[in-house]
């Protein structure tokens, strides 16, 4: 079956630096949605990615789509404190309202 | 935006009793919802896809008689765990299915078998 991974698993890095997540699928997917998970809390819905090559920033946060829509990833500028929590991919398949989640990376900062 | 309700946050029960947990589209219709496992430190995975007015869709290695789904109405489905174990103790979590395909997750449900 489909599988999702994500490296790296951990990243502690100190507040102001750069952190990036690289997500990887053994399929090619429809799209690639993102999700932050806060400790103890649920996934919350960051961004979708539809088209080939797509790029997309919100504010601090960069996401692209691969060529071969089989992976993306996830680059933070400048972390801050509120940015710790767990980041998850997920990929859809064409006609198909199923996601596949990836491993997830688990960010750190040190203040 | 979308919010999706799932009660109760926390059970605390003996082994051998079933466990319900609701799980609520409050502003949308959600015509498919689905249900997650999530172990501490680890990813999510997918137990069942839930369609409004149909049998659900269970993932392969998932007992479909250990957790039953019913998805009655276009807001409102519901895991049941039968029979619970300390096995069974996890954190699970449903999700609604919006536009786009874009779930919106509940606050998930954190169950401790004794």
């Amino acid at each position: 079956g489909q599988q999702v991974m994500q490296i790296p698993q951990y990243q502690h890095v100190q507040e102001g630096e750069d952190f990036t997540t690289y997500c990887n699928s053994s399929t090619t997917l429809s799209n690639i949605q993102w999700y932050k998970q806060r400790p103890g809390g649920h996934p919350v819905f960051l961004i979708q990615l539809v088209k080939s090559g797509e790029v997309k920033k919100q504010k601090r946060l960069t996401f692209q789509f691969g060529e071969a829509k089989k992976n993306s990833s996830l680059h933070i500028t400048a972390t801050q404190t509120t940015d710790v929590g767990t980041y998850f991919c997920a990929g859809g398949a064409t006609g198909n309202e199923k996601l596949t989640f990836g491993t997830g990376t688990r960010l750190t900062i040190i203040p | 935006g979308a919010v999706v309700s799932q009660h109760p946050s926390r059970v605390i029960c003996k082994s051998g009793t079933s466990v319900k947990i609701e799980c609520r589209s409050l502003d949308f219709q959600a015509t498919t919802m689905f249900w997650y496992r999530q172990f501490p430190k680890q990813s999510l995975m997918l137990m069942a896809t839930s369609n409004e007015g149909s049998k659900a869709t269970y993932e392969q290695g998932v007992e479909k008689d250990k957790f039953l789904i019913n998805h009655a109405s276009l807001t409102l489905s519901t895991l049941t765990v039968t029979s619970a174990h300390p096995e069974d103790s996890s954190f699970y979590i449903c999700s609604a299915s919006g536009a786009k395909n874009i779930q919106y997750f509940g606050a998930g449900t954190r169950l401790s078998v004794l």
